[in-house]
C-alpha cells in the first residue's frame, strides 16, 4: 500500500493554464506539507497544514492555493502558471506536530510549463 | 536563521570503498532535530535517520553509521563497503524547537550531495 501518494505524477501545460495536484496519506498522520524541488535539487516548504488547519505559509505567490478538505488530503491549485513554477512538487505527510518528526514523502509530481 | 551546509556537490567513488557525506548546519536553538533523506534515481525522498540535539551518540545501522559532534556542527553520514544501490542524492536536514519557533517549525534542506557508486 502506498503510504503518500500523488497524482498526477507528471504534468505538462501551457503558461496561463490553472492545474490542481493531490496528495493523499493513508498512514494517519496530523501534518501534511508541501515542497517544491527546482531543476537543482533544492528543497523548499511551500506549505503545512496540521490537522485542516494551515500552520506555514511561506513565501510563494498566491497563485499558489492549498486546500485540506480533510486529515488525509493536502492538495495544491496553481493558478496562471508560469515558467519558473516547473519543478517537482513533494507532498510529506508526519505524525506530530512540529518537525521533530520524520517526514514521508509522496512520489512527487514533474510539473513542465511550456 | 538556520542553515544546513552540504559542500560536497558530487561524490564518485568505486564499489566497496567507504564514503562520507559531510554536513554542518547552523542554528540559534538549542534543541533541534537532524535528518538524512536518500533521494535514489527514481525520484522519492526516503527517510535515513533522525537525531535531536541532545543525543550525541553515534549511530550505526547496517552499512550506514551517522556521526553527530556539536562542537563543529556537524552530522556527517558514512557509507560503508558502498553499492551501486547508494547511489543518489543524499540530503541532511534540520529542524527548529517546536517551543520556541511555534507557528513556524520547517525543515529546512542543505543543497544535496549527489553520490555516484562506479561498479
Amino acid at each position: 500500500d502506498t503510504a503518500v501518494s500523488q497524482t498526477p505524477k507528471y504534468l505538462v501545460t501551457q503558461m496561463g493554464n490553472d492545474k490542481s495536484i493531490k496528495c493523499e496519506q493513508n498512514l494517519g498522520h496530523d501534518t501534511m506539507y508541501w515542497y517544491k524541488q527546482d531543476s537543482k535539487k533544492f528543497l523548499k516548504i511551500m506549505f503545512s497544514y496540521n490537522n485542516k488547519e494551515l500552520i506555514i505559509n511561506e513565501t510563494v505567490p498566491n497563485r499558489f492555493s492549498p486546500k485540506s478538505p480533510d486529515k488525509a488530503h493536502l492538495n495544491l491549485h496553481i493558478n496562471s502558471l508560469e515558467l519558473g513554477d516547473s519543478a517537482v512538487y513533494f507532498c510529506a505527510s508526519s505524525q506530530g506536530w512540529g518537525n521533530s518528526y520524520e517526514q514521508y514523502f509522496g512520489p512527487g509530481t514533474r510539473l513542465t510549463v511550456t | 536563521a538556520q542553515k544546513v551546509t552540504q559542500a560536497q556537490t558530487e561524490i564518485s567513488v568505486v564499489e566497496k570503498e567507504d564514503v562520507t557525506l559531510d554536513c554542518v548546519y547552523e542554528t540559534r536553538d538549542t534543541t533541534y532535530y537532524l535528518f538524512w533523506y536518500k533521494q535514489p534515481p527514481s525520484g522519492e525522498l526516503v527517510f535515513l535517520i533522525r537525531r535531536n540535539s541532545f543525543d550525541e551518540q553515534n549511530e550505526i545501522s547496517g552499512r550506514y553509521s551517522w556521526n553527530f559532534q556539536k562542537s563543529t556542527s556537524s552530522f556527517n553520514f558514512t557509507i560503508t563497503a558502498s553499492q551501486v544501490v547508494d547511489s543518489a542524492v543524499y540530503f541532511c536536514a534540520l529542524s527548529q524547537d517546536l517551543i520556541s519557533n511555534f507557528g513556524n517549525e520547517k525543515l529546512t534542506f542543505g543543497t544535496g550531495t549527489r553520490l555516484t557508486i562506479i561498479p
